[in-house]
């Protein structure tokens, strides 16, 4: 089965420039999680979203962030500006409908801003 | 709010030693406790879960956790470690009430010595 799938792996861009960070869920998956690493912070919940509705975005930063979900099955975070303080590993996550069920991660979008 | 702690950021045993990652949480009602685990350069992959019944849990690649509700801990445990255990872990802790987030402590970085 394929789990979830992030895009871009990597992004270098420059301050000042659009980021948009992509996420596939597992299929069948009705939650779906996006948090940010950093060295500093460790994980950090952005935002995440039931049924395609966002639950609760209170971890986003400031609304430079924005994160969509249009359907079951695609996900996009987006950063505009991007600034350096950006820079981190984005990680998206989906689970089941269950309380009990744990998160599924994907590989991460290492962001670096220039 | 839900929260764990990690008391040590790093834990350096022997390879053939059994290893101790320590996690205490805090949570109002009966918790639902995680460990995962990330390699360099990786997502974070599920261990082992706690959500009922036997104290014990059993997870992957050998690994075991010890729910104590009297010191609110779940620590993680190996009987026997290895070199390629050697990563970053996490505990986690979500709450009851819906398809809640995770909460991941700060993490704690194992090293196994050959």
């Amino acid at each position: 089965d394929a789990g979830v799938i992030q895009s871009p792996r990597h992004e270098v861009t420059e301050m000042g420039q659009e980021v948009t960070l992509r996420c596939k869920p597992i299929s069948g998956h009705n939650s779906l999680f996006w948090y940010r690493q950093t060295m500093m912070r460790g994980l950090e919940l952005l935002i995440y979203f039931n049924n395609n509705v966002p639950i609760d975005d209170s971890g986003m930063p400031e609304d430079r962030f924005s994160a969509k979900m249009p359907n079951a099955s695609f996900s996009t975070l987006k950063i505009q500006p991007s600034e350096p303080r950006d820079s981190a590993v984005y990680f998206c996550a989906s689970s089941s409908g269950q309380n009990t069920g744990e998160l599924f991660f994907g590989e991460g979008s290492r962001l670096t801003v220039l | 709010a839900q929260s764990v702690a990690q008391p040590e950021d790093q834990v350096n045993v022997a390879e053939g030693n059994p290893l101790t990652v320590k996690c205490t949480y805090s949570v109002s009602g009966n918790p639902y406790l995680f460990w995962y685990v990330q390699y360099p350069n990786r997502g974070l992959q599920f261990l082992l879960k706690y959500i009922t019944g036997d104290n014990l849990v059993k997870g992957s690649y050998g690994f075991e956790a010890e729910f104590n509700k009297s010191q609110t801990s779940f620590h993680l445990k190996k009987p026997s470690a290895l070199v390629s255990d050697s990563a970053l872990y996490f505990c986690a802790v979500r709450g009851l009430g819906g398809n809640t987030p995770l909460v991941f402590g700060k993490g704690t970085r194992l090293s196994v010595i050959a």
